[in-house]
């Protein structure tokens, strides 16, 4: 069964750093380009970064370019959102996908102080 | 940054009725639209890709279609399952984009 957990959110302060985890199971990780998508509460659907599927390319939404990084580690089956000079516009479920086909159940992240 | 301009904000429908979803387009986007369901508190879970492509899972009754600009995305026989928030995606370019979704509730 293909499977995607997401981990690490949590409450931070605005300006600390967070990093989320995504684990991938039942399927071939290296084979797949991999992206954050994010949901304000209440609010809708945003993409926020893409890896391709051997991490030598990385995309971004203009919002959080220089301020968030998307890293994967095949050997691994993992993908990362290292989140620093967090705002409280950030504040969002994380949803890690593969391909935008199939998606984690989400990590909730609040930047409050 | 292509926009997605999707209509209605929300429908309200009898079981068994036909509804349809439209998604607009700031430029061509080469049927590279995808629609996703969302039941409250769950992750999004795709329905449709590439315009019309049904993934394995969707039930029949869910329908796509559309070319240059302009795509829509239909139900037919809505079920009691089918009450959820939909959203269409571009994938043509980054940064990808959605709609701002349909919430359908059942009269």
């Amino acid at each position: 069964e293909v499977q995607l957990v997401e981990s690490g959110g949590g409450l931070v302060q605005p300006g600390r750093s967070l990093k989320l985890s995504c684990a991938a199971s039942g399927f071939t990780f290296s084979d797949y380009y991999m992206a954050w998508v994010r949901q304000a509460p209440t609010k809708g659907l945003e993409w926020v970064a893409s890896i391709s599927y051997d991490g030598g390319s990385t995309y971004y939404r203009d919002s959080v370019k220089g301020r968030f990084t998307i890293s994967r580690d095949n050997a691994k089956s993992s993908l990362y959102l290292q989140m620093d000079s967090l705002r409280s516009e950030d504040t969002a479920t994380y949803y890690c996908t593969r391909a935008m086909m199939v998606w984690g159940q989400g990590a909730s992240v609040t930047v409050s102080s | 940054d292509i926009q997605m301009t999707q209509s209605p904000p929300s429908l309200s429908a009898s079981l068994g009725d036909k509804v349809t979803i439209t998604c607009q387009a700031s430029q061509n986007i080469n049927k590279y639209i995808a629609w996703y369901q969302q039941k409250p508190g769950k992750a999004p879970r795709q329905l449709i890709r590439y315009t019309s492509t049904l993934v394995s899972g969707t039930p029949s009754r869910f329908s796509g279609s559309g070319s240059g600009r302009d795509y829509s995305f239909s139900i037919s026989n809505v079920e009691s399952e089918d009450i959820a928030s939909y959203y269409c995606l571009q994938y043509d370019n980054l940064p990808f984009t959605f709609g701002s979704g349909t919430k359908l509730e059942i009269k």
